[in-house]
């Protein structure tokens, strides 16, 4: 596809039940970077990937969060045992190369914990 | 401790004005800005960027312009459009990776018919 393309568009949780959320980068960016946006705020990094390897991961805000490209282009990140406040739009961004340029956006999962 | 703040949540103007939107950080480190407008249901979108060499970059009805030494950017939209009406994200980035973008709360804009 010609954009990043993020699925599922809405998942509802059950607490404590774990989910993975899929991300297709735009084809050739070696840049994809996972965010997280709450009701109201801006979106809050949570890692990036260079490639297949996970450069920076010091956004994450627990070690139930856990993300992989293993093959430097789909992403899967997993988190597991849900907690009510991981409730959140989850968004990906890809680009084409680090530094001094724009990263493109998926459309983001809606995560429900219930 | 919010590195990049929007201090307006919500902004509205009338149609065929100017839109301006402040943008104020922190870290001094910051070296590339970009805008992002984000609706309802969609992810956000890249508007316009600029990098701290310089002071103003233009794309259209879109400028942004880079006070350094006030840590301060904004954008300025003119002619306001009704489709302009969204969620304005200011964002920065520094470091090695250069894009591990900090976002602003965002301002919502509305441009009134």
């Amino acid at each position: 596809g010609a954009g990043v393309s993020q699925s599922p568009r809405y998942k509802v949780a059950k607490r404590g039940q774990d989910v993975a959320l899929r991300c297709d980068p735009i084809s050739g960016h070696v840049s994809l970077f996972w965010y997280q946006q709450a009701l109201g705020q801006g979106p809050e990094f949570l890692t990036y990937f260079q490639n297949e390897a996970q450069l920076d991961k010091s956004g994450l805000p627990s070690d139930r969060f856990f993300a992989e490209r293993p093959e430097g282009s789909v992403s899967t990140l997993k988190i597991q045992r849900t907690q009510q406040e991981d409730s959140a739009v989850y968004l990906c961004a890809s680009s084409l190369s680090r530094g001094g340029t724009e990263a493109f956006f998926g459309q983001g999962t809606r995560l429900t914990v219930v | 401790d919010q590195q990049v703040k929007q201090n307006s949540p919500s902004l509205s103007v009338q149609e065929g004005r100017i839109s301006i939107l402040n943008c104020d950080y922190t870290n001094s480190m910051f070296d590339y800005f970009l805008w992002y407008k984000k609706y309802p249901a969609e992810g956000p979108t890249f508007l316009i960027s600029i990098s701290s060499i310089k002071d103003k970059n233009e794309d259209g009805r879109f400028t942004v312009f880079l006070n350094k030494s006030a840590k301060h950017l904004s954008l300025h939209i003119v002619p306001s459009q009704p489709g302009d009406s969204a969620v304005y994200f200011c964002a920065a980035s520094a470091g090695d990776y250069g894009q591990n973008f900090v976002f602003g709360p965002g301002t919502r804009l509305s441009v009134l018919p």
